[in-house]
């Protein structure tokens, strides 16, 4: 069975502030597929990375950058320099590298960044 | 290039009813997926649709079912609505390629009374 565990319920920052979400998965897969997903209080889950679990190259787009962890089976996302705009509920997730199979998520961890 | 659109936004319905919920994945997707995701929870995998037809199913009851049209739209149905059945409804999309990243779209809000 696959199971996404987001430890963190909510976090609080203070803008400029870096922010670190963890997210540790479980998988019996050999290959599969990491996700973050950002959830702002509109609804809608906008995506922010794939990746493969044969990649265990680390990841920066601007602010954001992940830190994915293959033996501690972590994939941390951190924020830096947080801004008020990055308030939302994140949530990671998993699913197996065969098929258009489900992603199974984790229970999400609220950001709220105060200004 | 439009991305997923759902109707309606939001929906309140009262117990024992039945209610049909609307998703159009976005352009060159062909696979439609649907969660429902309870308050302060993580979305849950109902079901996902592919040419047409069901292909995958999470742990849900024969209450729900849904429908697939040929330029892909999927519907959403849910019979005789439980309190618990209160949730947002996310429609997601993407290929049918094993490495398509899912598109979400902006979910529709489903109170039961």
């Amino acid at each position: 069975a696959q199971k996404v565990t987001q430890a963190q319920t909510e976090i609080s920052v203070v803008e400029k502030e870096d922010v670190t979400l963890d997210c540790v998965y479980e998988t019996r897969d050999t290959t599969y597929y990491l996700f973050w997903y950002k959830q702002p209080p509109s609804g809608e889950l906008v995506f922010l990375i794939r990746r493969n679990s044969f990649d265990e190259q680390n990841e920066i787009s601007g602010r954001y950058s992940w830190n994915f962890q293959k033996s501690t089976s972590s994939f941390n996302f951190t924020i830096t320099a947080s801004q008020v705009v990055d308030s939302a509920v994140y949530f990671c997730a998993l699913r197996r590298h065969s098929g258009n199979t489900p992603l199974v998520f984790g229970k999400g961890t609220r950001l709220s960044v105060i200004a | 290039d439009a991305g997923v659109t759902q109707s309606p936004t939001h929906l309140i319905k009262t117990r024992g009813q039945q209610v049909t919920l609307r998703c159009s994945p976005k352009s060159g997707h062909d696979t439609v997926s649907w969660y429902q995701q309870a308050l302060g929870q993580g979305p849950q995998f109902i079901f996902q649709y592919y040419e047409e037809e069901e292909r995958q199913r999470g742990n849900f009851p024969d209450r729900f079912s849904g429908h697939q049209f040929p330029n892909y739209s999927s519907e959403l149905n849910v019979n005789a609505l439980l309190l618990g059945d209160s949730a947002l409804y996310l429609c997601a999309s993407s290929t049918a390629e094993s490495t398509d990243t899912q598109y979400f779209g902006p979910g529709t809000r489903l109170t039961v009374l």
